[in-house]
């Protein structure tokens, strides 16, 4: 029981443009959501995070949004580097826990 | 800091012989996780500690994982016996629930192993 997918194993984008990433989850205690980029052979690292209680989270190019309703967040990488270039990870918390879990991941791709 | 450490980086090893996986979390770190990576299952959740003590172990495949933390500098996960199924990449994570963002895990290298 997947609780929490990405559905878009890869995507291509050009360098300088817009990468949006996409997540759903089906389960509507979690409240707390975290993305984690990987490259090859090492460790997943955080990325950016978002509370239930906020719909918008900005680190520089970095964004998340959270639509409740739709239990769906996407990750926007603006403008994207050929250094983004990694897998991204959704994760979710529940109950502001510890226990994380994640999706399958998305491997990014920018081409300069 | 060194971030987490975790050893060894690949084991190969036959089927039926034990595995002893290491990881040294980052000093200060009072939560302890050990992950899975496998293409079937992706990023799963095995067990965590917090100050030491197993707080959740129901991601443990079965009675041949097992997992310690002797003190807050080490953990240890094992299988024995080891299967070819079990091969996957091995991550642990540590995380400080003392600060604000006690979320974000830090994970390390992994360690991938393959049993023949």
């Amino acid at each position: 029981d997947q609780q929490v997918k990405q559905n878009s194993p890869s995507l291509s984008v050009q360098e300088g443009r817009i990468s949006i990433l996409n997540c759903d989850y089906t389960n509507s205690m979690f409240d707390y959501f975290l993305w984690y980029k990987k490259y090859p052979a090492e460790g997943p690292t955080f990325l950016i995070s978002i509370s239930s209680i906020k719909d918008k989270n900005e680190d520089g190019r970095f964004t998340v949004f959270l639509n409740k309703s739709a239990k769906h967040l996407s990750l926007h990488i603006v403008p994207s580097q050929p250094g983004d270039s990694a897998v991204y990870f959704c994760a979710a918390s529940r109950n502001y826990g510890n226990k994380l879990v994640f999706g399958a991941g998305t491997i990014l791709r920018v081409k300069s | 800091d060194a971030g987490v450490i975790q050893s060894p980086r690949h084991e190969v090893t036959e089927m039926g012989q034990e595995v002893t996986l290491r990881c040294k979390p980052i000093s200060g770190h009072d939560y302890l996780f050990w992950y899975r990576q496998t293409m079937m299952r992706g990023l799963e959740l095995l067990i965590y500690f917090n100050n030491n003590v197993p707080i959740d172990d129901s991601g443990m495949p079965e009675d041949r994982f097992s997992a310690k933390m002797p003190n807050a500098s080490f953990s240890n996960l094992k299988i024995q016996p080891s299967e070819p199924r079990d091969s996957a990449v091995y991550f642990c994570a540590s995380s400080s629930g003392a600060s604000g963002s006690r979320y974000e895990q830090y994970f390390g290298p992994g360690t991938r192993l393959t049993v023949t």
